[in-house]
């Protein structure tokens, strides 16, 4: 059964830093991963797809790599700025069904 | 780009009631919808998968007469919460898988969600 687990649960950091959030997974037979971006009482926002044939992905200051031998994602966030705090999930998807992580509540700081 | 969109974004009902949640492929047709629910500071977890013109499957766990969920057409999907209390209250997202032949046939697009609260 594939569990998904996002470290740390919390961060809270200065506005211009650099930060990697992580996310491990159990069962290395995936299709894709993906990671999302989720604010308090709103939706859900797609923020990069790897296949699993990829070993990243990069959008803007946002980068995502993919190691799915040793079961391990991390999503790196350049020059964060207090924009960026919101929750960041990570899900991996199997055949069709995604299993999610708990998430990564990430605070910038002014 | 390939769009879901679910409706409502946010609702509000009153215990005892009905709510839908729709969940629509706006540039394509989709086989199968899959509607995930997030309980308070937890992952989201698949409630249930749907299959145009067919039943919906159920996760363990979930309450097939409690979420109702009908896929009438290859662009609708609805979740009916029925008969809701407070601990319904949740945010809710459907996903969809394009019926394709090409390689994107394979995709599946998340909607933004809907946050209900029950009162």
């Amino acid at each position: 059964k594939q569990e998904v687990t996002q470290i740390p649960a919390a961060l809270s950091v200065p506005e211009g830093e650099n930060l990697v959030l992580n996310c491990s997974f159990t069962d290395s037979a995936i299709y894709n991963l993906q990671w999302f971006r989720q604010d308090p009482g709103k939706g859900l926002t797609s923020l990069l797809l790897i296949q699993s044939s990829q070993r990243e992905q990069t959008s803007g200051r946002l980068n995502a790599s993919l190691d799915k031998s040793s079961g391990r994602s991390t999503l790196y966030i350049a020059a964060s700025q207090p924009g960026d705090s919101a929750t960041y999930l990570c899900a991996v998807r199997g055949t069709y069904k995604y299993i999610f992580g708990t998430g990564t509540r990430l605070k910038v700081l002014a | 780009g390939a769009v879901v969109s679910q409706h409502p974004s946010w609702v509000i009902c009153k215990s005892g009631t009905s709510v839908k949640i729709e969940c629509r492929s706006l540039d394509f047709q989709a086989t199968t919808m899959f509607w995930y629910r997030q309980f308070p500071k937890q992952s989201l977890m698949l409630m249930a998968t749907s299959n145009e013109g067919s039943k919906a499957t159920y996760e363990q766990g979930v309450e097939k007469d409690k979420f109702l969920i009908n896929h009438a057409s290859l662009t609708l999907s609805t979740l009916t919460v029925t008969s809701a209390h407070p601990e319904d209250s949740s945010f809710y997202i459907c996903s969809a898988r394009a019926l394709r032949r090409d390689s994107s046939g394979n995709t599946i697009y998340f909607g933004e969600g809907s946050w209900l609260t029950v009162v």
